[in-house]
Parts: C-alpha cells; sequence; structure tokens
C-alpha cells in the first residue's frame, strides 16, 4: 500500500545535539512538507518541497533544515539553535500542480522531546 | 493575513446527541477547504474537500458544508468512536491568480463522545 512513513515514532534529543527525523513517502508525490504541531497551536509549517534539490521555508525554519535529493524522501534535521524543539513533528506529502487543488497525506508522526 | 478559526476548541457530547464543528475563514481567495481527522498520537486523515460555496459532502454519520465565509462538520447520532480532534484547513488562491499548494489550518475541535 502507498502512504508516508515516518521515523523514529519517538526521539529524545539532548540539550546542544542536531537529531534527523526520516520522512519516506512510496506515492509519486512530487511535493512534500514538514509541519510541528503544539497543543493549542494547530499546524505550523516548517519547510515545504514542490521538486528534487528545492525546497522553501515555512513559518517557522529557524532551528531547522531539510534535504530533497530524491522525491521519495525529505528528512528534516532539528539543530542546536532551535530553542524549543519539544513537539510533534507531522511530514506530509501531495500532488503538486499550480492549479491544482490537492489535500495532503500526512505520516504518522514523530514526537522528540528534550532531555 | 489569512487566517482559520475552529470553534468550539472542545465539544463534548453524549452518544447519539448531534452537533455542528464550525470553521470561519478569512482568506484572499478561496481555493478549496479539506476537513482532517486526527486520534491522539496519529497524523491527520483526510475526511472531505469543498470547493464552492453551496457545496455538500457526506461521510458516515459525518457532513461537511461550506459558505463563503465558513464550513460545518455536522455530526449526527455520534458514537465513541468518532471521537477525535477534527481539522480545518484552506487552501488559497495566490494574487497573481494562481494556486499555491500550502495549506493553513486552524487548531482543531477536541470532540468527545460518551457512551
Amino acid at each position: 500500500d502507498g502512504g508516508i512513513t515516518q521515523s523514529p515514532k519517538y526521539l529524545f534529543r539532548k540539550e546542544g545535539q542536531n537529531v534527523t527525523l526520516s520522512c519516506e513517502q512510496n506515492l509519486n508525490h512530487d511535493a512534500m512538507y514538514w509541519y510541528r504541531q503544539d497543543p493549542g497551536q494547530g499546524l505550523r509549517l516548517i519547510y515545504y518541497s514542490q521538486i528534487v534539490n528545492d525546497f522553501q521555508k515555512g513559518d517557522i525554519a529557524e532551528g531547522y533544515s531539510v534535504s530533497r535529493e530524491k522525491k521519495e524522501s525529505f528528512p528534516l534535521t532539528v539543530t542546536s539553535a532551535q530553542k524549543n524543539p519539544t513537539a510533534f513533528y507531522l511530514c506530509a506529502s501531495s500532488i503538486w500542480e499550480g492549479q491544482g487543488l490537492y489535500g495532503y497525506t500526512f505520516g504518522s508522526g514523530t514526537r522528540l522531546t528534550v532531555v | 493575513e489569512d487566517q482559520v478559526t475552529q470553534s468550539p476548541e472542545a465539544l463534548r457530547l453524549q452518544e447519539g446527541e448531534s452537533s455542528s464543528l464550525n470553521c470561519s475563514y478569512t482568506v484572499s481567495g478561496l481555493r478549496g477547504l479539506f476537513w482532517y481527522r486526527q486520534d491522539p498520537g496519529k497524523g491527520p486523515e483526510f475526511l472531505f474537500t469543498l470547493y464552492s460555496a453551496g457545496e455538500e459532502k457526506e461521510k458516515e454519520r459525518l457532513k461537511a458544508t461550506l459558505t463563503k465565509k465558513e464550513s460545518f462538520l455536522h455530526i449526527t447520532a455520534p458514537k465513541p468512536e468518532d471521537s477525535a480532534t477534527y481539522l480545518c484547513a484552506v487552501q488559497a488562491i495566490v494574487s497573481s491568480g494562481g494556486a499555491t499548494n500550502k495549506l493553513i489550518f486552524g487548531t482543531g475541535t477536541l470532540l468527545a463522545v460518551q457512551p
């Protein structure tokens, strides 16, 4: 079955450490997205990518980095510059066309906790 | 600024007690509106897409409607398994007349249905 796989499901980070969250999709979707979800704040866009080797900052990109070397993969690195990284991280993908209306397919999420 | 507001923040119903969730939006131009269901610790699951005012979509006990300023998710005779957070998101038309596939999410309504 096609879908999006996020790993790990739970991740613990020490102060000053960089960690990378994995996101893989086999839906042949062009676009991929990373969101952060905090209680009472809804989903906030971190980064998104429409095509391979290209990505754009979202609303809260500071302290995060991404790469898009393959269509299927869009890993997110949470760097030590991100001062409050504890959150639930969601990866999503969609078809991308300028005039289209396409919803997202979401992964199951990674819960990151600073220890 | 494009914005999506959902109300109420939380709703507790008895099994069989019908109600509605509200999603009001302010966007320069609406391309479409999405409803998602999210269970605790999981990624959002797609429910409906609505494109234009007056449109309605149904799935089991859920019916989504759309006006020019808001959408309602009506829940008829809910069951405990309908308990979840319901998210609304809009896709806006950009000023150039094209579309961005970026979705703007509301903060969600947490629905609890008691047996």
